[in-house]
């Protein structure tokens, strides 16, 4: 079957301006997680979604980071005002039954000039 | 604070070797420890998970290891091949059960396989 989808794979955007990036979680997964990779570096947890539950955003690393998820399905990440570190490789994951066993995308690299 | 950090950064090996790659963590209160490989340009991808009452957990070609006693935890490939060379990452999940919580990423160790 399809696996996780990000669109777009690849984003060069000026300081200031606004990004959205999107996130197409496998069918039927209940839960949807958000990351940012720093090159050479480990996954920095962002947001996750679960279900109807309020989403756990402790990990956004400040205001201008947002997420939302419709329906249960779909994902937009937005960044607001982007600065130069926010240039990362953003991953989603989304999971089923065992939310540690999770399904990656491959990513939007995003590049902030 | 929590962490789960990587001894070492680098690993190479040579291909038909066993590899064994390694991970310290700081934090007791996981619910389970996982490994995810991650090979150039894609995302993560889920190897195998030990459960935090278990000890030794064995998959296809991959055994993972917990001591609980000195909160280490290895992850060995037998006869490594170059289809295994990527970033090995180990993370702890922690939440309610296994339905509900967030997994917590190491650095990450880049196994490279030579012929």
């Amino acid at each position: 079957g399809a696996g996780v989808s990000q669109s777009p794979s690849n984003k060069v955007t000026e300081k200031g301006k606004d990004v959205e990036l999107r996130c197409d979680p496998i069918s039927g997964h209940t839960a949807l997680y958000w990351y940012r990779q720093s090159l050479g570096q480990g996954l920095e947890f962002l947001i996750y979604f679960q279900g109807n539950s309020a989403p756990d955003k402790s990990g956004l690393p400040s205001d201008r980071f947002s997420a939302e998820r419709t329906g249960g399905s779909v994902s937009t990440l937005t960044i607001q005002r982007t600065q130069q570190e926010d240039s990362a490789v953003y991953l989603c994951a989304s999971s089923r039954d065992r939310v540690y066993e999770q399904y990656f995308g491959p990513g939007t690299r995003l590049t902030v000039t | 604070g929590e962490s789960v950090g990587l001894h070492l950064p680098t690993l190479s090996v040579q291909e038909g070797d066993n590899s064994i790659i390694n991970c310290a963590y700081s934090n007791s209160a996981s619910d389970y420890f996982i490994w995810y490989k991650q090979e150039s340009g894609k995302g993560p991808q889920f190897i195998i998970d030990i459960r935090s009452n278990m000890d030794k957990r064995q998959g296809q070609r991959v055994t993972v290891l917990l001591n609980k006693t000195v909160k280490h935890l290895s992850l060995q490939i037998a006869a490594t091949q170059p289809g295994d060379s990527a970033v090995y990452f180990c993370a702890e999940f922690k939440g309610r059960g296994s339905t509900l919580g967030r997994l917590y990423f190491g650095r990450g160790t880049q196994l490279t396989v030579w012929p």
